[in-house]
């Protein structure tokens, strides 16, 4: 049959504003979280990550923000520009002792930037 | 630093064929990834290979396979193509074999008829 579309949660924000994305992950063993950006035609493009022994790490313009008691992640992007406008996925590694890089997305949220 | 490459950036193929995509990782890089995406879907792991050694597979039907390389280089096979198999196929590579992030090519865009 056919394959219904995933319904991406969409994040409308002002240009100048800042924006927060977020992100409930599914294993407590999850040890590394990475957040992408995936414009129109392109892979993903690393933006940030964070390991299970920090609760918070910035980049440039960029923060993430780890719960692991709830299982939740987020990022902020301050002074959010057209340029911004792509959709944000997060992604978590079961660790599995060290031995692998294997990814599990999220399912991905649209930013649209308003100018 | 050249990004990952893949190759080729489009493909239209017949229910039945095969398919072959290629992918060069960063250079110095050892660890290669491979991903479905599809809008039903999202973004599926296939594979992962470090050191030609296949260290992980995703739960694909064994149609799905590929190889790496001695330069680090990887391949993707697609045999007995299904409709279902229309999807953008990505690769990543990585610096180091565990907790270090992907970096992405812009993949390959099957389309079976």
């Amino acid at each position: 049959g056919e394959s219904v579309g995933l319904h991406l949660p969409t994040l409308s924000v002002q240009e100048g504003d800042n924006s927060i994305i977020n992100c409930a992950y599914s294993n407590s063993a999850s040890d590394y979280f990475i957040w992408y950006k995936q414009e129109s035609g392109k892979g993903p493009q690393f933006i940030i990550d964070i390991r299970s022994n920090m609760d918070k790490r910035q980049g440039q313009r960029v923060t993430v923000l780890l719960n692991k008691t709830v299982k939740h992640l987020s990022l902020q992007i301050a002074a959010t520009q057209p340029g911004d406008s792509a959709v944000y996925f997060c992604a978590e590694t079961l660790g599995e002792g060290g031995a692998t890089n294997k990814l599990i997305f999220g399912t991905g949220t649209l930013l649209a930037v308003q100018p | 630093k050249a990004g990952v490459t893949q190759t080729p950036r489009y493909l239209i193929k017949t229910r039945g064929q095969q398919v072959t995509l290629s992918c060069s990782p960063i250079s110095g890089h050892r660890s290669v990834s491979w991903y479905q995406q599809t809008p039903g879907q999202g973004l599926q792991f296939l594979f992962e290979y470090f050191s030609e050694t296949q260290r992980n597979k995703g739960n694909f039907p064994g149609r799905f396979s590929g190889r790496q390389f001695s330069n680090s280089r990887s391949e993707m096979n697609v045999s007995t193509l299904e409709l279902g198999d229309s999807a953008l196929y990505l690769c990543a590579s990585s610096l180091a074999p565990y907790n270090s992030p992907l970096h992405f090519g812009n993949g390959t865009r099957l389309t079976v008829t």
